[in-house]
């Protein structure tokens, strides 16, 4: 299954927009891309899916390439209580199976 | 939005005893679960796909005739940890898929085998 390869951590300010980029070279053609916010001792609670170009939701947009070899999460104006980890698991289509990576720990500071 | 209900929320055994985790799909059928286990600040790793109605499937490396998991019907799955050592200690979660190819996470539970 592909793994996907996302910065280990980010610092951002309140009000400030958010890109979180994640690699998955070797995303398979039934793969989705899906996001996740964890807080500590939670679940994941899902963010937002994609296949292919763009899609936007209310809290957040995700941006996939042509080639699909990597995304980006885009979460506009941050505010302290979007301090949290990130993960984006592809999703296998056929399986459903969610392959998480190494998350991003998402800073937001006063 | 679709719901799952993991219990307990977190559990203190002995070891040498076995502890069992329930999941549950609150608002839709689940015919697949799966169970993740998470060490602290690490990702979640995937251990076992459940299939209602027929046998777990385990990842590599993970013990089936540790980690037993159930899944009777559609709303429905447990985790059974049997013979809890303190490696065991750890932070397992559930996630289950309806048929409309929906993914919920439950909240959690923190197991601590002293």
């Amino acid at each position: 299954l592909a793994k996907t390869t996302q910065p280990i951590s980010m610092d951002s300010y309140e009000g400030q927009e958010v890109n979180i980029t994640c690699s998955h070279n070797n995303i398979a053609t039934n793969d989705y891309i899906t996001w996740y916010q964890q807080f500590p001792s939670q679940g994941p609670r899902f963010i937002i899916q994609g296949y292919k170009t763009k899609v936007t939701n209310e809290v957040a947009s995700l941006f996939i390439p042509a080639d699909r070899k990597s995304s980006t999460l885009s979460l506009p104006r941050v505010s302290l209580s979007d301090t949290a980890v990130y993960y984006c698991p592809l999703l296998e289509g056929n399986t459903g199976k969610l392959i998480f990576g190494q998350g991003t720990t998402l800073q937001v500071k006063p | 939005g679709a719901v799952v209900s993991q219990h307990p929320s977190w559990v203190i055994c002995k070891s040498g005893t076995s502890v069992k985790i329930e999941c549950r799909s609150l608002d839709f059928q689940a015919t697949t679960m799966f169970w993740y286990r998470q060490f602290p600040k690490q990702s979640l790793m995937l251990m076992a796909t459940s299939n209602e109605g027929s046998k777990a499937t385990y990842e590599q490396g993970v013990e089936k005739d540790k980690f037993l998991i159930n899944h009777a019907s559609l709303t429905l799955s447990t985790l059974t940890v049997t013979s809890a050592h303190p490696e065991d200690s750890s932070f397992y979660i559930c996630s289950a898929r309806g048929g409309s190819g929906g993914s919920a996470f439950g909240s959690g539970t923190r197991l601590t085998v002293v």
